[in-house]
């Protein structure tokens, strides 16, 4: 599985677009990229999944450069509900026998009103 | 749509004392099932998944057990709870061709006292 790095925690402004990076150097071809959101005391909430270029539905989107070595998961003008924790996993979308998640500790996203 | 339910939603017990948590599925067939624990200011650690009725495979050896029953249904048991049992047990299902797309129940908040 690849190995993945994203920053500790973050603080942001109500209204203000958040963008989270996740760096994975050691992606594999077949990997795909998935961000979760995890609001204390429940359990974590998939958001966007992708494999390259740009993705995007009613809650974020995510940007994946052609290298696919990182991946930024974008949040348009968050506010304080966004409070959360965001976690990027990397992995085949069929888990290819492997069906362990690796979460690692994610970023904990903190919104200022 | 599809719905996950986790019950009991909070639970103290006594060292020593036997556990069942009960997770069930709705609104979709022959679904992965996935156990995690986290403990707290913890990630989240796979106990047990399962891709079919009977099929049960651990991840960490330990005094828990699950089971499936039927196709939308997984408990996770154990004959005697340790201190250490103690923490925020999530239940989740995926398609099976998506692993790492995984909807997770509202967990239980287990106290081991």
């Amino acid at each position: 599985l690849a190995k993945t790095t994203q920053p500790i925690s973050m603080d942001s402004y109500e209204g203000q677009e958040v963008n989270i990076t996740c760096s994975h150097n050691n992606i594999a071809t077949n990997d795909y990229i998935t961000w979760y959101q995890q609001f204390p005391s429940q359990g974590p909430r998939f958001i966007i999944q992708g494999y390259k270029t740009k993705v995007t539905n009613e809650v974020a989107s995510l940007f994946i450069p052609a290298d696919r070595k990182s991946s930024t998961l974008s949040l348009p003008r968050v506010s304080l509900s966004d409070t959360a924790v965001y976690y990027c996993l990397v992995g085949p979308y069929s888990g290819a026998g492997s069906y362990q998640l690796t979460f690692g500790k994610g970023t904990k996203l903190s919104v200022i009103p | 749509s599809q719905t996950i339910h986790q019950w009991p939603a909070t639970l103290v017990q006594p060292v020593g004392s036997p556990l069942s948590l009960e997770c069930t599925v709705e609104g979709t067939s022959n679904p992965n099932l996935y156990w995690y624990r986290q403990a707290a200011g913890r990630g989240l650690q796979l106990l047990f998944y399962s891709v079919g009725i009977g099929q049960i495979s651990s991840e960490v050896p330990q005094n828990l057990s699950a089971s499936r029953p039927q196709d939308r249904q997984f408990i996770l048991s154990s004959k005697k709870l340790l201190l250490s049992d103690s923490g925020f047990y999530l239940c989740a299902w995926s398609y099976r061709d998506r692993v790492y797309e995984q909807y997770f129940g509202p967990g239980t908040r287990l106290t081991v006292t």
